[in-house]
């Protein structure tokens, strides 16, 4: 069946930049997203974008997407202590949407 | 403020009971849906609800039903709960059908005993 993975321990020092990455499976995918869940809290959209987008950026947030690879990345610019959670990766098609194991962002001071 | 709400958080029942778990979103979105997530993490939709037309994912078991008193509230209800319902379900809400990003809730943990 398809598949989602990404790596599941992130620990960068505040002010660094993060990068958390994801690959997938599915070639039918027409959305990609990435989602913030703090402790105890359900999922937030941070950002998402189209599979015929290379890249978006919104803020401190760059989400880069290589279809060919299926490579879907997400990079925090100036890392703050707040942004300490796990980060899930999710892709989508007409039929389902697939969430990666989730990658946990420590951010040290 | 929450955007996508459920009630409860957890549920612990009994094999063969009947069980609802409440949805409701307050971002004025036209649709809602209801995910079972698997063992390995995957949201499967069992159900999408736009404008009073639901849409069914045809493995959804018929003791699953979804109840939509208004446009901000998507109920699931679960007849005679079996071992293998046990799972999370997310309850989700976008402004288009599929096309668009959809915003999830933050999932009830279903044990069934």
């Amino acid at each position: 069946g398809e598949d989602v993975e990404q790596s599941l321990f992130l620990s960068v020092r505040e002010g660094d930049s993060s990068v958390i990455n994801c690959t997938y499976t599915d070639s039918s995918s027409t959305y990609l997203y990435w989602y913030k869940q703090e402790p105890g809290a359900g999922l937030q959209l941070l950002t998402y974008i189209f599979s015929n987008m290379d890249m978006k950026q919104d803020q401190r947030l760059t989400v880069l997407l290589n279809k060919k690879d299926k490579h879907l990345s997400l990079r925090i610019a100036d890392t703050q202590t707040g942004d300490s959670a796990i980060y899930f990766c999710a892709e989508s098609n007409n039929n389902d949407m697939r969430f990666g194991a989730g990658t946990r962002l420590t951010v040290k001071p | 403020d929450t955007a996508v709400s459920q009630t409860p958080k957890y549920l612990v029942t009994q094999m063969g009971n009947d069980k609802s778990i409440k949805c409701e979103q307050n971002l004025g979105h036209d649709t809602m849906y209801w995910y079972k997530q698997d063992s390995k993490k995957f949201l499967k939709i069992m159900f999408s609800y736009n404008n009073k037309e639901l849409i069914i994912n045809e493995t959804v078991p018929n003791r699953f039903s979804p109840k939509s008193p208004d446009k901000a509230h998507l109920n699931l209800h679960i007849n005679s709960l079996e071992l293998g319902d046990s799972a999370v379900y997310f309850c989700a809400s976008s402004h288009a059908y599929r096309t668009d990003t959809q915003y999830f809730g933050p999932g009830t943990r279903l044990t069934v005993l």
